[in-house]
């Protein structure tokens, strides 16, 4: 069974600082990956997919990268606003299932 | 696009009481999807469709869950009777299928209905 890790599961950043989010995942064989933000009280928005076969996904300031064989993707968020603070959750679709195997998710807070 | 709806967004009932969860997934979406978040458990994935029929409800806690899909714009979850346990936000998601286009397989997900059984 897929299991998806998120480290750490708290990060507290100075408005303006670049940062990384973390997701591993133990199956390398894998559909695809997304990366979700989550407001308080609210539903799961999508911010990024990247498909197995490519490496790394841009939307704005935000960069998510994939790594098959280590089972780690990572999403990068450039110049942060205290706009961003959330949760942030990755999610893997393993190869030939339609299941989502969501982590536990890394809440973001950006201190203005 | 109006994305995925469900309601009610927020359900208060007692213990014993049945209650029922509605989606509209996106028009065109083949597969739809019930999750349950809790702080302790996260998103557990209760059951999906493909247009229409269940293909795993795995998930689904306990027999006193179930799910419906009676056409491509409608389904429900149902518990009956309802337990505090069962105290949750229930989401509905759905995606495209393959085409022959390919499979791009992006989720999008409902605000979610959050239900409090005292």
């Amino acid at each position: 069974k897929q299991e998806v890790t998120q480290i750490p599961a708290a990060l507290s950043v100075p408005e303006g600082e670049n940062l990384v989010l973390n997701c591993s995942f133990t199956d390398s064989a894998i559909y695809n990956l997304q990366w979700f933000r989550q407001d308080p009280g609210k539903g799961l928005t999508s911010l990024l997919l990247i498909q197995s076969s490519q490496r790394e996904q841009t939307s704005g300031r935000l960069n998510a990268s994939l790594d098959k064989s280590s089972g780690r993707s990572t999403l990068y968020i450039a110049a942060s606003q205290p706009g961003d603070s959330a949760t942030y959750l990755c999610a893997v679709r393993p190869f030939n299932f339609n299941k989502f195997y969501f982590g536990s998710g890394t809440k973001l807070n950006v201190k203005p | 696009d109006a994305g995925v709806i469900q309601s009610p967004r927020h359900e208060v009932t007692e213990m014993g009481q049945e209650v029922t969860l509605r989606c509209k997934p996106i028009s065109g979406h083949d597969y739809l999807f019930w999750y349950r978040q809790t702080m302790m458990r996260g998103l557990e994935l209760l059951i999906y469709f493909n247009n229409n029929v269940p293909i795993d409800d795995s998930g689904m806690p306990e027999d006193r869950f179930s799910a419906k899909m009676p056409n491509a714009s409608f389904s429900t979850l149902k518990i009956q009777p309802s337990e505090p346990r069962d105290s949750a936000v229930y989401f509905c998601a759905s995606r495209v299928g393959p085409s022959g286009q390919g499979d791009s397989g992006e989720l999008f997900f409902g605000e979610g209905s959050r239900l409090t059984v005292l």
